[in-house]
């Protein structure tokens, strides 16, 4: 069966840090990989998906990037935090050639201070 | 452009009655819908889903959700709700021609079932 793992779930950094958060998925391949940030328990936000290694759609501008340097890896980055990129960040991975929808990890609840 | 509107932040019910939470939609070609709910502090956890066929659709717990193309609506209902369905309920819609499976949610409605 298919499972994704992220990590950490929490997480304190101060502005101006960096940030690294990792993503996985067991048991598919080629799935479609997304990072969502969902503010103040509220709705999702899309902000990168990606359909294979090495390619990333950037849905908002921001202070963050993504990576996928493997096929079932995906990396949420930023150089510089900032006191706004705070939240509760979630990837999901979803089966690129099925009508379905996606599948999420337990999410990362991010503050910057 | 796709997109998804949950017109109500919070719905409340009596345990035992009725609930429905309401989702509209917007997109271009055939849409496959979803609804996802989530307690604090975890992961959207799939419900059920639309891709094609019958108009109502039965997912998991209890619930069920009808499509209504006229009125680009995948209300999510179940015919008695339990304490523990309170949680915060996502509707969310994927453009069915593209195979990016880009999956745009609502703004979530919090679901209060009180005793």
């Amino acid at each position: 069966s298919q499972t994704i793992h992220q990590w950490p779930a929490t997480l304190v950094q101060p502005v101006g840090s960096p940030l690294s958060l990792e993503c996985t998925v067991e048991g598919t391949s080629n799935p479609n990989l997304y990072w969502y940030r969902q503010a103040a328990g509220r709705g999702l936000q899309l902000l990168f998906y990606s359909v294979g290694i090495g390619q990333i759609s950037s849905e908002v501008p921001q202070n963050l990037s993504a990576s996928r340097p493997q096929d079932r890896q995906f990396i949420l980055s930023s150089k510089k935090l900032l006191l706004s990129d705070s939240g509760f960040y979630l990837c999901a991975w979803s089966v690129r050639e099925l009508p379905n929808g996606a599948f999420f990890g337990q999410g990362t609840r991010l503050t910057v201070v | 452009a796709q997109s998804v509107a949950q017109p109500e932040d919070q719905v409340n019910v009596a345990e035992g009655n009725p609930l429905t939470v309401k989702c509209t939609y917007s997109v271009s070609g055939n849409p496959y819908l979803f609804w996802y709910v989530q307690y604090p502090n975890r992961g959207l956890q799939f419900l059920l889903k639309y891709i094609t066929g019958d108009n109502l659709v039965k997912g998991s717990y209890g619930f069920e959700a009808e499509f209504n193309k006229s009125q680009t609506s995948f209300h999510l209902k179940k015919p008695s709700a339990l304490v523990s369905d309170s949680a915060l309920y996502f509707c969310a819609v994927r453009r069915g021609s593209s195979n990016t499976g880009k999956l745009i949610f609502g703004q979530g409605t919090t679901l209060q079932v009180k005793p």
